[in-house]
């Protein structure tokens, strides 16, 4: 079974302070996402990867950069952190080739004050 | 860019009574799926489909897709307490590469 996890679950951090989310997969799938998710917004797309190094925006990405240096880590990083990103943020594996079924981690928690 | 529209956004039934979710696109989708997220937990992947006027069915849900692939509908029959969650259609487009268009969600809530 696809495996994920996301690292922190919860973080409390101040507004101007980098903040780094970490996905990471125990199998080697291609394309991996990061979304956000906010009240009365559902699931919007910040920045995906279709392989090591290949990584392109999505429809919220202002304010945010990813890396992925190796298959099973794709990491989200907020260089200065603004109030405005506080949210639960999902990173997601496609399981069945491109836009196929996606798998869900358990989400991390930011709370920027 | 492509817009993809989820109807109702909250509906609350009685125990037993029928649900029904709408989704609309402005494109034609190539693929549309649907996820259910529960109450504090993440999206989970329900199904997908693909061909003109697909139906689907997985015991008391189904799936429906347009004629025209620019909408889907999620009909649950008999309503549950487990089926409590928000229900989320997600599209590709031919204009996507690799993503996925979300709707907003609709928020089941069932009175036992």
């Amino acid at each position: 079974d696809a495996g994920i996890t996301q690292s922190p679950r919860h973080k409390v951090t101040e507004t101007g302070t980098p903040v780094t989310l970490r996905c990471h997969q125990t199998e080697n799938h291609r394309y991996m996402y990061w979304y956000r998710q906010d009240p009365g917004h559902g699931l919007r797309l910040i920045h995906y990867s279709y392989g090591v190094k290949d990584t392109d925006k999505g429809e919220v990405s202002d304010g945010y950069s990813v890396s992925r240096s190796k298959t099973e880590d794709f990491l989200l990083t907020l260089e200065s952190a603004t109030s405005s990103q506080t949210s639960v943020y999902f990173c997601a594996i496609g399981l069945a080739g491109v836009v196929g079924e996606l798998f869900f981690g358990e989400g991390s928690r930011l709370t920027v004050l | 860019g492509q817009q993809v529209m989820q109807i109702p956004q909250y509906q609350h039934v009685q125990e037993g009574e029928d649900f029904t979710t709408y989704c609309n696109s402005s494109t034609t989708l190539s693929n549309i799926q649907w996820y259910k997220q529960r109450p504090g937990g993440h999206p989970v992947f329900l199904i997908q489909l693909v061909k003109s006027g697909e139906v689907k069915k997985q015991k008391r849900l189904t799936f429906q897709f347009g004629e025209a692939k620019k909408n889907s509908s999620l009909h649950i029959t008999a309503t549950q307490t487990t089926d409590v969650g928000t229900y989320f259609c997600a599209g590709k487009s031919g204009g996507s590469n690799y993503t996925l268009t979300f709707g907003k969600g609709t928020l089941l809530t069932v009175n036992p």
